[in-house]
């Protein structure tokens, strides 16, 4: 069972429209990561959200922390060709296996 | 300031042989980390070294090793390889180690194949 499960788990959609990823466990963290992974590359940090009900913006992405810290989003805004990628959410879950990744959501935007 | 390397690129294994993989981390970090990714488990942690000592270890085998050296440098070496150990191996190094859940800086992997 995966600690952190992300929907969909792929998408494909046009240049401009808005997207929404979903990563939703039942534990509670004391913060949570965004990377993008693209092709041939290692996955690279967006975003760390720490506060319950949190929401932060990078340009055209909105992260949003759950109020109770167990799940949280990502919302692209008229999403470009350069926004494909796998995305993924990472957490600590306290565990031996410490910074835990959810199961990804592969995002390719066409124009 | 230079990012996180990793030797090889890409390889080709045969089942039974052994592998080394490298990494050498940003400079200042002293915390690294090892994943495994795969497309059906995803990204799996596998190991994380901090001033050449395994702070942690995911639940992978015994025939998955690794080390760090006094530089930071880390290698990882995967004994009897089987065919399920194609993946890619991703290094990741720190300011602040995993455990403080600081970001994490990744290599671009080394790919492994197994025939």
């Amino acid at each position: 069972t995966q600690l952190l499960e992300q929907s969909p788990q792929f998408l494909s959609i046009q240049e401009g429209e808005n997207l929404t990823v979903y990563c939703n466990s039942s534990s509670v963290f004391s913060s949570l990561q965004w990377y993008r992974q693209e092709p041939g590359e290692g996955p690279v940090l967006l975003v760390t959200v720490v506060t319950g009900g949190e929401v932060k913006k990078l340009k055209r992405l909105t992260f949003q922390f759950g109020d109770a810290r167990k799940d949280s989003s990502l919302h692209i805004t008229a999403a470009q060709p350069g926004d494909t990628g796998l995305y993924l959410c990472a957490a600590d879950t306290g565990t031996a296996s410490k910074l835990t990744f959810g199961t990804g959501t592969r995002l390719q935007v066409t124009l | 300031k230079a990012g996180v390397t990793q030797t090889p690129r890409y390889l080709i294994k045969t089942r039974g042989q052994q592998v080394t993989l490298s990494c050498s981390p940003i400079s200042g970090h002293r915390s690294v980390s090892w994943y495994q990714q795969t497309p059906g488990q995803g990204l799996q942690f596998l190991f994380e070294y901090f001033s050449e000592t395994q702070r942690n270890k995911g639940n992978f085998p015994g025939r998955f090793s690794g080390r760090q050296f006094s530089n930071s440098r880390s290698e990882m070496n995967v004994s009897t390889l089987e065919l399920g150990d194609s993946a890619l191996y991703l290094c990741a190094s720190s300011w602040y180690g995993v455990e403080n859940t600081g970001e994490l800086f990744f290599g671009e992997g080394s790919r492994l194949t197994v025939l």
